[in-house]
């Protein structure tokens, strides 16, 4: 069936550096995306998300990227602290208010 | 401050017993949706509402139920508990904005373990 995936289930980054964390959907009809920030014994957090009109969203030292050529979507973390050690979740959403989750990606930050 | 809450954040229960999840919020949002996450499999749909008196079954329905009858909660049963049933619950809510979706909101999770 129709499921998002990621192509990295980890991630390790120098602090300060950026972070880049990719997500690949087959859901052509996907319209709606968004990225959660899970860390350890908490809820998904919602960072940021956006629709199939737009290629590109920038919040604070975050921008998504959408691609909808190759069906890619991806999360950038600009000058990644400590603070954002966490697990990162894509999802998206076709025609309904549901969304269908990817498994995940460990972000860990080095000193 | 608006909020959504489960409860309680911890159970431990045995196979075959009742159990029921709570969950509430208080942003009035009209959507409200349960979800397990296991390791390797992130997190699946179990039961979803559009409102009061609506529930849909989600990607993993089976063994659970949910009733709506007002906005603020959506408790989860477990009819009978099974072990594959051990697993963290997050609870999510949304508010609906004509036909347009927007991001769900969680709830800090409940730890279910079925012995």
């Amino acid at each position: 069936g129709e499921s998002v995936g990621l192509h990295l289930p980890t991630l390790s980054v120098q602090e300060g550096d950026n972070s880049i964390i990719n997500c690949a959907y087959s859901n052509s009809a996907s319209d709606y995306f968004i990225w959660y920030k899970q860390e350890s014994g908490k809820g998904p957090q919602f960072i940021i998300d956006i629709r199939s009109n737009m290629d590109k969203r920038q919040g604070q030292r975050v921008t998504v990227l959408l691609n909808k050529t190759v069906k890619h979507l991806s999360l950038q973390i600009a000058a990644t602290q400590p603070g954002d050690s966490a697990v990162y979740f894509c999802a998206e959403s076709w025609g309904a208010q549901k969304l269908v989750f990817g498994q995940g990606t460990r972000l860990t930050i080095n000193p | 401050d608006a909020e959504i809450t489960q409860s309680p954040r911890h159970k431990i229960t045995e196979t075959g017993r009742q159990v029921t999840l709570a969950c509430h919020q208080t942003w009035n949002h009209n959507n409200m949706f349960w979800y397990r996450q296991d390791l390797g499999h992130g997190l699946r749909l179990i039961h979803y509402s559009y409102g009061v008196q609506d529930t849909n079954k989600g990607e993993v329905s089976d063994g659970y139920s949910v009733s709506r009858s007002n906005t603020e909660d959506l408790p989860l049963t477990l009819e009978s508990a099974a072990s594959s049933q051990t697993s963290v619950y997050f609870c999510a809510s949304s508010y609906l904005a004509g036909a347009t979706i927007n991001e769900q909101f969680f709830g800090p999770g409940t730890r279910l373990t079925v012995l």
